[in-house]
This record gives C-alpha cells, sequence and structure tokens, in this order.
C-alpha cells in the first residue's frame, strides 16, 4: 500500500541552527502538507501546498518556516532558526487531486536543546 | 469555543465492549468527516471517512455524522487490546485544504 515517508525519524539540533525535515508523497497526490503535534497536545495544521505553492497556512507557521517541493518527489519544510518551542512530531501528509482523505507520514521527531 | 471538540479521555472498557467516542464542532461548514487512530509516537492512521450526514460501517468500525446537532461518533465493536491508542476527529470543508483536529481520545481496551 502507498504510503508517506518521512525522514529523518529523529533529529536532535542546537537552538538557533537551521533544520530541514524530508518528505516523500504518495506519488501522484497533488496537495501536501504538514502539521505538527507538541508532546501531549493536538495535531496542528503548518501548511498545505498545491501546484507549487502555498495553499495555507496558519499562525503557527511564520516567517522562520518554509516549504519546498525541489523535484517531483520530494516535499521538505525548512526551519531556519530553531526555537525550544519548535521541539514536536512534524508530520506530513498528502491527498490525491480527487479525494478528501488525507494521509500522514510516520513523523519526524525535533528536539531542539 | 474551539472549532473540533473532543474529550481527552482516558477511557478505560473492558475487552469485547462497545466503545463510543465523540466530536461535537461548531463550524456548519464542515462536509468531510475523518477519523483517525494515532499510537504512541507514531502518525495518524486514517481508519474511517464520512462525507456529510450519514452512517458508514467498516468491519467492527461504525462512523455516525449528525449534521443538524454538529455531532460525530465512531464506534468500535468488540474492542480487543489491539485498538488502545488515540482516536483523533478530524474534518474539513469544501473550501479549504486543511483538516481540524481533535485533541484525542485516549482510549484503552483493558484484556
Amino acid at each position: 500500500e502507498p504510503e508517506v515517508t518521512q525522514t529523518p525519524s529523529h533529529q536532535v539540533t542546537q537552538m538557533g541552527q537551521e533544520v530541514i525535515l524530508r518528505c516523500v508523497p504518495i506519488s501522484n497526490h497533488l496537495y501536501f502538507y504538514w502539521y505538527r503535534q507538541i508532546l501531549g497536545q493536538k495535531v496542528e495544521f503548518l501548511v498545505s501546498f498545491y501546484n507549487n505553492e502555498i495553499s495555507e497556512k496558519s499562525e503557527i507557521f511564520d516567517d522562520q518556516f518554509s516549504v519546498e517541493r525541489p523535484d517531483g518527489s520530494n516535499f521538505t519544510l525548512k526551519i531556519r532558526s530553531t526555537k525550544l518551542e519548535d521541539s514536536a512530531m512534524y508530520f506530513c501528509a498528502s491527498r490525491s487531486g480527487t479525494g478528501n482523505t488525507i494521509y500522514f507520514g510516520e513523523g519526524s521527531w525535533l528536539t531542539v536543546v | 469555543q474551539k472549532e473540533v471538540e473532543q474529550d481527552p479521555g482516558p477511557l478505560s472498557v473492558p475487552e469485547g465492549a462497545i466503545v463510543s467516542l465523540n466530536c461535537t464542532y461548531s463550524n456548519s461548514a464542515f462536509q468531510y468527516f475523518m477519523w483517525y487512530r494515532q499510537y504512541s509516537r507514531k502518525g495518524p492512521e486514517l481508519l474511517m471517512y464520512t462525507y456529510s450526514s450519514g452512517n458508514k460501517e467498516d468491519g467492527r468500525f461504525t462512523a455516525q455524522v449528525d449534521k443538524s446537532s454538529k455531532y460525530i461518533s465512531l464506534f468500535i465493536r468488540d474492542s480487543q487490546p489491539s485498538d488502545s491508542a488515540t482516536y483523533l476527529c478530524a474534518m474539513r470543508d469544501s473550501s479549504a485544504s486543511k483538516i481540524i483536529f481533535g485533541s484525542g481520545t485516549r482510549l484503552s481496551i483493558r484484556p
């Protein structure tokens, strides 16, 4: 069964460092998402991406965050200068052009120290 | 008022019991309703998807949507210890791309 894959599964970084989280969405899906979940809290929307541009973003997705689809298969989330409060599980997700269900990856656990 | 409200639990029931999980919402524009299961430190796994009002059954799982009451439910029959997880409701309106999650209900099935 097709799945969303994410790397790395866990990353520890120092405050102020740049981090790039990588995702390979399901092949032929057209909508791409990043969500995050701080430990013990709800899954929160960060950004959605369609047709090579951001279609929607939340208040959390400030200037420190950016997304990119550098080629036909990868979708990345960059955090420019990490803060302690960026420590969370980051989930990539994708949806087909005709479907209404969103499929999630296993997540990248980011720890900022 | 939060857009999506879900009792965080924890909910503990004996094996074999029928489990009822619920969410309420405030946005009447929501049209697409989903239930996800999340094991600890894992990604949300899609369980059920329902469009608009009505019921949908898949094996031991039944999803119900009552748009007039802005209330959705997930029923699990013959619950198993392997059903122990956090259950997340999620929903979307037709004009938005994103889905909004509830806070999740922690469920524990006792053998």
